[in-house]
């Protein structure tokens, strides 16, 4: 089955400076999402994006974070300036098709970055 | 916030069906309703999805109820390996709740 790779699986920063976490979705998807997990807490959506642009983004999705797809394959989530309580699991989702179509897709996340700021 | 509701937890002996439910009572008449789970730290991992009809694939059954306002997950025999975290998901903004915790006890 395809798969969403992330990398690294794990970042250890200092805080203040910045990180860029890189995830390669499934090559025909359409629309990539980013999740961050702080530990023992649930998965909270932070942006999605379609067509080279945010198509939508949560409250926790400051000016600190941007996201990018270079390429054409990787898509990239930076954090500008990194704060200790960045420190979370997160997770690369991609999906074939956008929200809002008759038919729906699943997700498919990848295994997430641990990103530790000390 | 989350559209659903889900009980926190619950357990299930090992080879029992496992039944986990879900109320989901401000659903759209074309919203899906998705499930997904954690196990540990791994990323979420799709289950099954339905809009309206009941839904069965290799993993697990859905059942909706008829006015769509809630819905049940069901793993017919479940294993140890099913413990995890079960997620309820309804809508194209695929926002996570709490979800179930479900252990599953030998």
């Amino acid at each position: 089955e395809p798969e969403v790779t992330q990398t690294p699986s794990h970042q250890v920063t200092q805080m203040g400076q910045e990180v860029i976490l890189r995830c390669v979705p499934i090559s025909n998807h359409l629309y990539f999402y980013w999740y961050r997990q702080i530990l023992g807490q649930k998965v909270e959506f932070l942006v999605s994006f379609y067509n080279n642009e945010i198509s939508e983004k949560s409250e926790i999705f400051d000016d600190q974070f941007s996201v990018e797809r270079p390429d054409g394959s990787n898509f990239t989530l930076k954090i500008r300036s990194t704060k200790l309580e960045d420190s979370a699991m997160y997770f690369c989702a991609s999906q074939l098709l956008p929200g809002g179509s008759t038919t729906n897709e699943k997700l498919f996340f990848g295994s997430g970055t641990q990103l530790s700021v000390l | 916030d989350a559209k659903t509701t889900q009980p926190p937890s619950m357990d299930c002996a090992e080879g029992r069906a496992a039944n986990l439910p879900c109320n989901h009572s401000t659903i759209s008449g074309n919203e899906y309703v998705y499930w997904y789970r954690q196990i540990h730290s791994q990323g979420p991992q799709y289950i099954i999805h339905g809009l309206k009809n009941n839904e069965t694939n290799e993993m697990a059954s859905l059942i909706i109820t008829e006015d769509r306002k809630s819905s049940t997950l069901i793993l017919p025999h479940a294993t140890l390996r099913d413990t995890a975290v079960y997620y309820c998901i309804v809508g194209y903004d695929m926002r996570f709740g709490a979800g179930t915790r479900l252990t599953v006890k030998p």
